[in-house]
C-alpha cells in the first residue's frame, strides 16, 4: 500500500490567496483526520470524518477554514483567504474505527504551508 | 478538556546512556495512551498502545509503561538512529488523539 498521500508536499503563498490542501486516505480506511502541526502549539486535531461524514470540526480556528470528503478516497482542507499565522505543516491521517483501540493513526508526510 | 505534557521539551544522550521520557496525562476515562515517533520532515509513526495501568509494552531499545497519571518511555542503550520526536498522545471519549508537544531526543556516537 503507497500509504496516505498528501499534496502539496511544499506551499508558499501571499497573504489573502486561497490554500488547497489534498489527501488521498488508505483504502478501507474509515475515518480521516486533519492536523495542524506548528513549534508553539504542537500537533492540533482540526476536523475528523468516519465514512466521509465530518464528526467534530472544533478544532477548525474560524471560518476561513473548511474541509471537504467528497469521497472515501478524497478530502481537502481549504483556506480562504490564508494568513500569516496559517503558516504550518498540515498533516492528514487515516485509521480503521479510530484504529479500534489501538489508536494506530497512519499519517501522510505532510503538506508545509508558508503565508507571506 | 483532555491534556498531556510531555517532559524534557528536548534530551541529548550519548549512545549507550540510558534515560527515561515523561508523559503525564489528565483525561475523562482513558481509552488508551500512545507513543509515535517522528523523523525531521515526515508524519508521526506509531510505535505503542497502552491501555490500563501497570501495563508494559517494547521494542528493541524502546519500553513503554502507564500508570493513573503519567507514561514513561525507557530508551536502553540508545544508538544514534533512535534520534527522532518522541510524542504521547490520549483518546479520552471520543475518537480523537490529543497530543502532547513532544520531545526531541539526540543521541550523539
Amino acid at each position: 500500500d503507497a500509504g496516505v498521500i498528501q499534496s502539496p508536499r511544499h506551499e508558499v503563498t501571499e497573504m489573502g490567496q486561497e490554500v488547497t490542501l489534498r489527501c488521498k486516505p488508505i483504502s478501507g480506511h474509515d475515518y480521516l483526520f486533519w492536523y495542524r502541526q506548528t513549534m508553539m502549539r504542537g500537533l492540533e486535531l482540526l476536523i475528523y470524518f468516519n465514512n466521509n461524514v465530518p464528526i467534530d470540526d472544533s478544532g477548525m480556528p474560524e471560518d476561513r477554514f473548511s474541509a471537504k470528503m467528497p469521497n472515501a478516497s478524497f478530502s481537502t482542507l481549504k483556506i480562504q483567504p490564508s494568513e500569516p499565522r496559517d503558516s504550518a505543516v498540515y498533516f492528514c491521517a487515516s485509521s480503521f474505527r479510530a484504529g479500534g483501540y489501538t489508536g494506530e493513526l497512519f499519517f501522510g508526510e505532510g503538506s508545509r504551508l508558508t503565508v507571506l | 478538556e483532555d491534556q498531556v505534557t510531555q517532559s524534557p521539551e528536548a534530551l541529548r544522550l550519548q549512545e549507550g546512556e540510558s534515560s527515561s521520557l515523561n508523559c503525564s496525562y489528565t483525561v475523562s476515562g482513558l481509552r488508551g495512551l500512545f507513543w509515535y515517533r517522528q523523523d525531521p520532515g515526515k508524519g508521526p509513526e506509531f510505535l505503542f498502545t497502552l491501555y490500563s495501568a501497570g501495563e508494559e509494552k517494547e521494542k528493541e531499545r524502546l519500553k513503554a509503561t502507564l500508570t493513573k497519571k503519567e507514561s514513561f518511555l525507557h530508551i536502553t542503550a540508545p544508538k544514534p538512529e533512535d534520534s527522532a520526536t518522541y510524542l504521547c498522545a490520549v483518546q479520552g471519549g471520543s475518537e480523537k488523539l490529543v497530543f502532547g508537544k513532544g520531545m526531541k531526543l539526540t543521541v550523539n556516537p
